[in-house]
């Protein structure tokens, strides 16, 4: 069964002290995996997709990495405005596009 | 990037009476778009693929005749929820892929999300 698994459920940091969060996925035949960043009561916002092993994308503190069974996102010195849900989603094998989406991982950033 | 805004973003009904949401992608065509419900502290979870003039496809577990979805244009897709009861009430969320003539991206993007709270 095709699954997305994210850990920690919740992470609190320290303005500047940076750490990786965690996502780890089961499916027959990797099409993307992608990243979204969440504000209470708002939509996904679209972070990164990774296609392929050893890919990696970077975007201001973030860092997305990949590998055949999971994927990374590491964040360098976050500030509180980091602080939201990031979510972890592979595509479906099939054809339809639909997105897996994994529990998510709560971070807070305190000043 | 692609912006997705949806209408209304809280909406407040009374138990029986029906509701529209509209999903509409400004700055880009979507033959196919998505809508997920997510409750608190809780992942989106699917409820139906819509297709521009083509019936929507479900997941399973989801009333075909309570969550009606029309996809009328390539901007447009339309979540009713009929004869709404408060267990309906949830954070319905819509996605659109972008659309280039042949050409079909893999990036969903996501409106902001309509509040639904059903009395």
């Amino acid at each position: 069964e095709d699954q997305v698994t994210q850990s920690p459920e919740a992470l609190r940091l320290q303005e500047g002290e940076s750490s990786s969060l965690n996502c780890s996925y089961t499916v027959s035949g990797l099409r993307g995996l992608f990243w979204y960043r969440q504000d209470p009561g708002k939509g996904p916002e679209f972070l990164f997709t990774l296609y392929s092993a050893g890919e990696e994308k970077e975007k201001e503190r973030l860092k997305a990495t990949l590998t055949k069974k999971e994927s990374f996102l590491h964040i360098t010195a976050p500030k509180p405005e980091d602080s939201a849900t990031y979510l972890c989603a592979v595509q479906a094998p099939d054809s339809s596009y639909k997105l897996i989406f994994g529990s998510g991982t709560r971070l807070l950033v305190r000043p | 990037g692609a912006v997705v805004s949806q209408h209304p973003s809280r909406v407040i009904c009374k138990s029986g009476t029906s509701v529209k949401i509209e999903c509409r992608s400004l700055d880009f065509q979507a033959t196919t778009m998505f809508w997920y419900r997510q409750f608190p502290k809780q992942s989106l979870m699917l409820m139906a693929t819509s297709n521009e003039g083509s019936k929507a496809t479900y997941e399973q577990g989801v009333e075909k005749d309570k969550f009606l979805i029309n996809h009328a244009s390539l901007t447009l897709s339309t979540l009713t929820v009929t004869s709404a009861h408060p267990e309906d009430s949830s954070f319905y969320i819509c996605s659109a892929i972008w659309t280039s003539g042949a050409l079909l991206g893999e990036t969903q993007y996501f409106g902001p999300g309509t509040r639904l709270l059903v009395l």
